[in-house]
C-alpha cells in the first residue's frame, strides 16, 4: 500500500471549515483513500473513503485530486468535539493489512 | 449490534505473567487485526488474520501470539509480560472489498 504524508498538527476555529490535507503521491489505481479519527484514547473511528470521485457523508467531505496524488478531508463546521488525531490511509481494494502513520492532530479552538 | 468487543478494558500485570486479551466481533467479518498504541504515538500493527485458521505477523509481533479458531474471535496472548508491553491495545475487524475497519474501545494494559 502507498505511503501517506500528513502535517503533524493544525488549528481550526470553531464553526469554520477544517481542511486536512494528505499526500499519497505513490498511490496505485486500485487503492482507496480512507480517513479515520481518534478522539483522545478511544478506538479509531471511520470517517469516509473514496477511490477517485469526491465523496460526502454526514460527517465530512473527501476531495481527491484528479491525479489522485493528494486528498483533503473537509469538516464543514468544526466543533470542539472534532478535536482529534486524523489518519489518512491508502489501501488496495480487498486489502487487509492497514498501516497507520502518525496522523494530523487537529485542535479546534473556541 | 455490538460491533467489536474487547475485554478486559483495564489490566495490570506483573513482569513475567501471561495473559490473553479477548476480541470478538458480530459482523461476520473475515479480517481481524490487533494494534498497540503507546502514549503519544500512532497505532502499530501486531498481528492480523484473514480468516479462521489463518494469521500473520504485522510490524511488531515479538512477544505476542494469536490464533483464529472462529470467525468471531481473535484473542491476543502475551506469553511473558514485559514493561515494554505497557500500552493500549486495539482490536479491529473488516469486511470484504473496500469496507472500512471497525475498532473496539481498547484494552489498557500496565505491566509493572
Amino acid at each position: 500500500d502507498a505511503k501517506t504524508t500528513q502535517p503533524t498538527s493544525m488549528d481550526c476555529a470553531e464553526g469554520r471549515a477544517a481542511n486536512l490535507p494528505c499526500n499519497h503521491s505513490t498511490i496505485s489505481g486500485n487503492e482507496y483513500v480512507y480517513w479515520y479519527r481518534q478522539i483522545h484514547s478511544q478506538g479509531p473511528q471511520y470517517i469516509i473513503h473514496g477511490l477517485k470521485n469526491n465523496e460526502t457523508n454526514e460527517m465530512a467531505s473527501l476531495i481527491i485530486t484528479e491525479d489522485r496524488k493528494s486528498s483533503t478531508l473537509i469538516l464543514p463546521h468544526a466543533t470542539l468535539r472534532d478535536t482529534a488525531v486524523y489518519y489518512c490511509i491508502v489501501r488496495v481494494e480487498g486489502g487487509f493489512k492497514t498501516i497507520f502513520g502518525a496522523g494530523t492532530r487537529l485542535f479546534v479552538k473556541a | 449490534n455490538a460491533g467489536v468487543t474487547q475485554t478486559p478494558k483495564f489490566q495490570v500485570l506483573k513482569t513475567g505473567q501471561s495473559m490473553t486479551l479477548q476480541c470478538a466481533q458480530d459482523m461476520n467479518h473475515e479480517y481481524m487485526s490487533w494494534y498497540r498504541q503507546d502514549p503519544g504515538m500512532g497505532l502499530r500493527l501486531i498481528h492480523y488474520s484473514v480468516g479462521a485458521g489463518i494469521t500473520d505477523q504485522g510490524e511488531v509481533p515479538n512477544g505476542y501470539n494469536v490464533s483464529r479458531s472462529t470467525t468471531e474471535d481473535f484473542p491476543l496472548r502475551l506469553l511473558s509480560a514485559a514493561p515494554s508491553q505497557t500500552s493500549v491495545y486495539f482490536c479491529a475487524s473488516q469486511g470484504m472489498g473496500n469496507q472500512p475497519q471497525h475498532f473496539g474501545d481498547g484494552t489498557r494494559l500496565s505491566i509493572l
